[in-house]
């Protein structure tokens, strides 16, 4: 069935280090892949997505790639600072459906 | 408009107990999705609303829970004769089909805790 795998579970860096967090989805069909952060008694929060015909995308401090051959993708931070610290969920999905596969989570602390 | 609203934040019912959660959605958005999310992991599908109509109900939605969406706009969840393993957060999100970003806006959640 539809899975999306995501490692690792937690991550510790140190402030101002990068942060990557790399997932694997099943589905060939999937085309759209959005990345998720969750606070603390918060829902999770769309933070960067990006799209099959896309290689890799950037927003400040984040970025994403995607190798569809291998069926990979991952969330790259940069210059991390405590504000950092969540879970961030990977997700998986096809645009013409409406369901979207979820990642495990990870755990990430930015350590000040 | 403030966003995807969940009432209540927190729900302690006893096992047995029927329980409904309500959603209100961002006023444009015409999708509507309720998923479920346990301590350590993802959230996972429950079911889908475009407009009024429950287009898609996952295997997790048992004959216990049932879900609404009257006039296309908020959505309730009942959960009748609650039991332990139904506790979790239950998430609401909303979209807009057609949107050039097809991510959701979730709600902050109800957790449910069964004793």
């Amino acid at each position: 069935g539809e899975n999306v795998e995501q490692h690792p579970s937690t991550l510790s860096v140190q402030e101002g280090d990068s942060a990557v967090i790399k997932c694997t989805y099943s589905d060939s069909a999937s085309n759209y892949f959005p990345w998720y952060k969750q606070e603390l008694g918060k829902g999770p929060q769309l933070i960067i997505d990006i799209r099959s015909n896309v290689g890799e995308k950037k927003d400040q401090r984040i970025a994403v790639t995607l190798n569809k051959t291998a069926k990979h993708f991952s969330l790259h931070i940069t210059e991390t600072q405590p504000e950092d610290s969540a879970v961030y969920f990977c997700a998986a999905s096809y645009t013409g459906g409406f369901k979207t596969i979820f990642g495990a989570g990870t755990r990430l602390f930015v350590k000040a | 408009d403030t966003g995807v609203s969940q009432d209540p934040r927190h729900k302690i019912t006893k096992r047995g107990q029927n329980v409904t959660f309500r959603c209100d959605p961002i006023s444009e958005h015409n999708r509507l999705y309720w998923y479920r999310q346990t301590l350590g992991q993802g959230p996972e599908f429950l079911t889908y609303f475009q407009n009024e109509a429950q287009l898609e109900k996952s295997r997790l939605l048992s004959d216990r829970f049932s879900a609404e969406r009257p006039k296309g706009s908020f959505s309730t969840l009942e959960i009748q004769r609650t039991e332990q393993g139904d506790s979790a957060m239950y998430l609401c999100a909303s979209s807009l089909q057609g949107a050039l970003r097809y991510g959701y806006t979730f709600g902050s959640g109800t957790r449910l805790t069964v004793v």
